[in-house]
């Protein structure tokens, strides 16, 4: 399979608690971008960081990116519930303009 | 700006019939793409297109067929429909960075 892992495959934490999940991919990559998918919704893409990039922030997000050890980490600082959701990376191919994704890490944040 | 439009969002065939899935986008993108949605398995890509007239195979491509005649439709076709092709089906497009996405169309194949 071409898709990346993602892990954990679910967490639950408390509101105001960061959470952080991990993506890992498998080829050389053009960038890797974070999605977010609300229950029976289309993804909304959240961050895109470059394969020359090491680290990127947006707002309460924060990734990185470790090309060496084909990993990402996507972490969200502050958790609401509203943030409850599942989170998706995604690679485009070095040299291809697909984009394939991870099987996901499904977020809980307990009021 | 409707973004990325799929229709139908529901439908239910029976084994071995046909169906045209239709994605449209009204933001000029150059790449579409086509991906099924399984419990556990993450989105998983059928097929993709890099412009009008082109397709591509992506992860998990047989049993269905893409074709782009307008930059701006994207359809995916089952030819002779199977229950393991029951899924959430989700389009999306995009110009070099993100994509955007459909709502969706939940097939079941019974």
């Amino acid at each position: 399979s071409q898709q990346g892992e993602e892990d954990p495959q679910a967490l639950s934490i408390q509101e105001g608690e960061n959470a952080t999940m991990n993506c890992s991919y498998k080829t050389s990559i053009n960038n890797l971008q974070w999605y977010r998918q609300n229950s029976g919704r289309g993804l909304v893409h959240l961050i895109l960081i470059r394969s020359n990039e090491r680290e990127k922030h947006s707002g309460r997000l924060r990734v990185t990116l470790d090309t060496s050890k084909k990993s990402s980490s996507l972490l969200i600082t502050a958790s609401r519930a509203a943030d409850t959701a599942s989170y998706f990376c995604a690679t485009e191919q070095t040299g291809a303009n697909n984009l394939f994704f991870g099987t996901g890490t499904r977020l809980t944040v307990i009021p | 700006n409707a973004g990325v439009t799929q229709t139908p969002k529901f439908r239910v065939l029976k084994t071995g019939q046909s169906m045209t899935l239709l994605c449209a986008q009204d933001m000029n993108h150059e790449y579409m793409y086509w991906y099924r949605q399984d419990p556990g398995m993450g989105l998983r890509l059928i097929h993709y297109s890099v412009g009008e007239g082109t397709t591509a195979k992506g992860e998990v491509p047989d049993g269905y067929n893409v074709s782009r005649l307008k930059k701006q439709n994207f359809l995916l076709g089952l030819e002779s429909a199977a229950p393991s092709q029951t899924s959430v089906y989700f389009c999306a497009s995009s110009q070099y960075t993100e994509a955007f996405f459909g709502q969706g169309t939940r097939l079941t194949v019974v």
